[in-house]
């Protein structure tokens, strides 16, 4: 079963607009932790936050912000005031102790950001 | 400390070839992983080390993939008799401790012809 889900395949916005990229997750641990990760076309997977289980603070890096909810199993990635540089794929990703804290990642969403 | 680096960047091997490839971790780093990506999709947890022990293994790692790390340091993925399905990009990362997060490698590109 699919631990990470990233229902959005592909994304195109005009620069300038938000932009959320949805991620739920599914896990069975009480202790686990959430990221994303950025792919741009170069290939290279670039860190861009880390959230444990028991922080459900949102955070804001920036024009980045993280939305997690533990109600809806949910951390949601927004882009405020889309550059074309953000065009890239993201990855959400579920890190818990029952694998050893492997990387379990979503499929990814495809962000193409238009001039 | 330059991160991680992945030796070659890119290999091209026919079918039934060995490939071998290398991981050079962050130093201080004590788990080390690698893991599997095809076109249009999240890469994939192929195995881990904590220092020198193989601690786990994923069912896509056939008898065919086999991983090292010899004295906790680098780290070799070799694959025997490869075939058109390895074709993929095949990534490293490193972690002081796997809860704090991962510097992945640039990766190694295999196509098998």
């Amino acid at each position: 079963a699919q631990k990470v889900t990233q229902a959005q395949t592909e994304i195109s916005v005009v620069e300038k607009e938000d932009v959320t990229l949805d991620c739920v997750y599914e896990t069975r641990d009480t202790t686990y932790y959430l990221f994303w990760y950025k792919q741009p076309p170069s290939g290279e997977l670039v860190f861009l936050i880390r959230r444990n289980s028991f922080d459900e603070q949102n955070e804001i890096s920036g024009r980045y912000s993280w939305n997690f909810q533990k109600s809806t199993s949910s951390f949601n990635f927004t882009i405020t005031a889309s550059q074309v540089v953000d065009s890239a794929v993201y990855f959400c990703a579920l890190s818990e102790a029952e694998s050893g804290y492997a990387l379990n990642f979503g499929k990814g969403t495809s962000l193409l950001v238009t001039p | 400390d330059t991160g991680v680096s992945q030796d070659p960047r890119h290999k091209i091997t026919k079918r039934g070839q060995n490939v071998t490839f290398r991981c050079d971790p962050i130093s201080e780093h004590n788990r080390l992983y690698w893991y599997r990506q095809t076109l249009g999709q999240g890469p994939e947890f192929l195995t881990y080390f904590q220092n020198e022990a193989q601690l786990e293994k994923s069912r896509l790692l056939s008898d065919r993939f086999s991983a090292e790390r010899p004295k906790g340091s680098f780290s070799t993925l070799e694959i025997q008799r490869t075939e058109q399905g390895d074709s993929a990009m095949y990534l490293c990362a490193s972690s002081a401790h796997g809860r704090n997060g991962y510097t992945f490698g640039s990766g190694t590109r295999l196509t098998v012809v």
